[in-house]
């Protein structure tokens, strides 16, 4: 079955300080893979997605993340951790071409707390 | 949120009732779709539609019935027959699945 696992269900950090969160998915292909945000009683905000090329990809505010196709990762990351990066981070990933079947699978999300 | 509205924003709704979530998108996309999201259990797929008049199943369409008759709009109905309705619903669409998914605000659920 195809998934997306995030492992850790809360990350805290301190303000100024590095931070990343966790992904990791078991499907099968190449896929795409994207990095959501959402504030508490929002929709989600897109952050940064990874289509080809370079392994590291830039997105929003900051945000960084990493492809590694032998581990099967893609980690969310950001040099300098803001108070107002709080939020809930959901990965996702899609299906290309033939095994294409419409639908985003989403991680159950991690709570990201940034403290003063 | 930009492009995607969805309405109300809190909904009531009594045990036994039907209730219809609107989700409207002038992005001109032609996938739609509808998750829901409980707290823990990230964002299940209810329903999605590829194209006007065509919808699928997602993982969990029991209780919920949805229609594509228009490009912009793909409501969903709430009917009686989902035990457990209470969670915060979303609305989405997109271009194509390498262009990502664009989400609307949200509508909390309530069944009082």
């Amino acid at each position: 079955a195809q998934s997306v696992a995030q492992p850790e269900d809360q990350v805290n950090v301190a303000e100024g300080n590095p931070l990343t969160v966790k992904c990791t998915y078991s499907v099968s292909g190449n896929p795409y893979l994207f990095w959501y945000v959402q504030y508490p009683n929002r929709g989600l905000q897109f952050l940064l997605k990874y289509i080809t090329g370079d392994n590291l990809v830039k997105g929003s505010y900051g945000f960084e993340a990493e492809f590694n196709k032998s581990q099967t990762s893609f980690h969310l990351k950001k040099p300098s951790a803001l108070v107002s990066d709080s939020a809930l981070y959901f990965c996702a990933v899609s299906l290309r071409g033939s095994s294409n079947t419409g639908k985003l699978i989403f991680g159950q999300g991690t709570t990201l707390q940034v403290k003063p | 949120d930009g492009g995607i509205t969805q309405s109300p924003k809190y909904l009531f709704r009594k045990e036994g009732q039907n209730v219809t979530l609107s989700c409207e998108q002038n992005l001109n996309h032609d996938a739609m779709y509808w998750y829901r999201q409980d707290p823990g259990q990230g964002l299940r797929l209810i329903y999605y539609s590829q194209i006007v008049n065509d919808f699928q199943k997602g993982d969990i369409a029991e209780g919920y019935s949805v229609s594509r008759e228009k490009k912009e709009s793909f409501p969903l109905t709430v009917t009686s027959a989902q035990k457990n309705p209470t969670a915060f619903y979303l609305c989405a669409s997109s271009i194509d699945m390498a262009g990502g998914f664009f989400f609307g605000p949200g509508t909390r659920l309530t069944v009082l």
